[in-house]
């Protein structure tokens, strides 16, 4: 059983570009979470997607978006890049309310922008 | 406490010898606390899922425990080993849906 894949595994792009990220959850997992870890802090949540709609979001502005597919894979969209979304971003697999089971995360993309 | 801070930073241990280290986090809707174990080069790994004030859990020489009421949870290894070296991230969210709220980790180095 293939864990939580993400791709690709690393990323380099101009600032103004725009870049997608791809996720594919746990088997069995219905809700993707997203996060991002800046460089010497914690991820920070950005948005999470359960039965194809962007269920909670966190402080992350418009230019961040999302998806997610019938087969509960998702992608995350940054539009107009800045220098500050340099950092990797994180994706998590979950059952849809069920807080009290961990998270399954993937190995990350780490993005770069210059 | 408004988020979820640990400590220490960073701390070195010799192979054998014990540890603990701290996640304080929001007393105030509680719902749970999650840690995670963090290898460079690889995905955060789920150690335990609390809920309960009072809550112990134990994953091997790994162990933890939960105070809701102060909002702190303890991480223990015992007889630490060099593989136990890792950035641990405690986590905790106010909601079923498990919007995690995450510290900024307790890098661990274990030296032979």
């Amino acid at each position: 059983d293939a864990g939580v894949t993400q791709s690709p595994t690393h990323l380099i792009k101009t600032r103004g570009q725009q870049v997608t990220l791809r996720c594919s959850p746990k088997s069995g997992h219905d809700t993707v979470s997203w996060y991002q870890q800046a460089l010497g802090q914690g991820p920070q949540f950005i948005f999470q997607y359960y039965e194809e709609e962007e269920r909670q979001r966190g402080n992350f502005p418009d230019r961040f978006s999302g998806h997610q597919f019938p087969n509960y894979s998702s992608e995350l969209n940054v539009n107009a890049l800045l220098l500050g979304d340099s950092a990797l971003y994180l994706c998590a697999s979950s059952l849809g309310r069920q807080a009290r089971y961990e998270q399954y995360f993937g190995p990350g993309t780490r993005l770069t922008v210059t | 406490i408004l988020n979820v801070e640990q400590s220490p930073q960073s701390l070195h241990v010799q192979e054998g010898d014990s540890t603990n280290f701290t996640c304080s986090f929001p007393s105030s809707n509680f719902y749970a606390l999650h840690w995670y174990r963090w290898e460079t080069a690889k995905s955060p790994e789920a150690l335990f899922v609390m809920t309960l004030n009072g809550d112990e859990k134990k994953k091997g020489r790994i162990s933890a425990t939960l105070n809701t009421k102060e909002g702190y949870s303890y991480l223990y290894i015992k007889g630490s080993q060099p593989e136990d070296s890792a950035t641990y991230l405690c986590a905790f969210t106010t909601d079923s849906w498990g919007k995690l709220q995450f510290g900024a980790g307790t890098q661990v180095v274990v030296t032979p």
